[in-house]
């Protein structure tokens, strides 16, 4: 079955400590994305990468770092500098070149920093 | 500043029809999607707008107006399993996308 993963559901840790997300795609997608939600409100873009080994910085970027080695995955590490990092988190993907703008996301990962 | 505005909340009777709007102010544009959530779940797309006008799909149709940097997502023959969050999102630039902050759709029997 061709999808997005993400793992895992839920997630938690200590204040300070870092924690990496893992996002992996096999539906040969270009790009791939790493959004934040808060309780009742909307999306907000941490990263977003085109292509292997080139991201970009959304509106929310402090305090996280991605990298993107390879075509399927695209990790999104929460540092201990991010200062409220309790969230559900959720990655996205989609083709490059297309008419329309459909992405499609993982189940999401909640993390509660205690 | 960029900002997409939709209501927060909006309550329909089953079998109605619902509007929910969308504001937009980019400093690019691409297009309008919409996407709905329901609670503790990921978004799934519903539909895109790059030009004016109306894209029907299903009981749910989608309307953009670029001149008034508009657009709405019109659910028809409501149903129970419609109420959820419904997200408006501009495709500012190549790659990026930007989201609202959801309008939560009530649906009463």
């Amino acid at each position: 079955d061709g999808g997005i993963t993400q793992s895992p559901k839920y997630l938690f840790r200590k204040e300070g400590q870092n924690v990496t997300l893992s996002c992996e795609q096999n539906l040969n997608h270009d790009a791939m994305y790493w959004y934040r939600q808060d309780p009742g409100q909307g999306l907000r873009l941490i990263y977003y990468s085109q292509i292997v080994n080139d991201f970009q910085k959304g509106d929310i970027a402090e305090g996280y770092s991605v990298s993107r080695e390879k075509k399927e995955s695209f990790p999104l590490t929460v540092t201990s500098a991010q200062k409220n990092p309790t969230a559900f988190y959720l990655c996205a993907s989609k083709f490059a070149a297309t008419g329309t703008d459909t992405q499609y996301f993982g189940p999401g990962t909640r993390l509660t920093v205690l | 500043g960029q900002s997409l505005e939709q209501p927060s909340e909006v309550t329909a009777v089953e079998g109605a029809i619902v509007q929910i709007n969308c504001t937009y102010q980019t400093s690019g544009f691409y297009g309008l999607s919409w996407y709905q959530q329901h609670d503790g779940g990921a978004p799934t797309f519903l539909s895109y707008n790059a030009l004016d006008g109306l894209e029907e799909t299903g009981r749910f149709s989608s309307f953009l107006s670029r001149s008034d940097s508009y657009g709405y997502l019109l659910l028809q023959e409501l149903q129970m399993k419609d109420s959820a969050s419904y997200f408006c999102a501009c495709r500012t630039g190549g790659f990026k996308t930007i989201f609202g902050a959801g309008t939560r759709l009530f649906v009463k029997a």
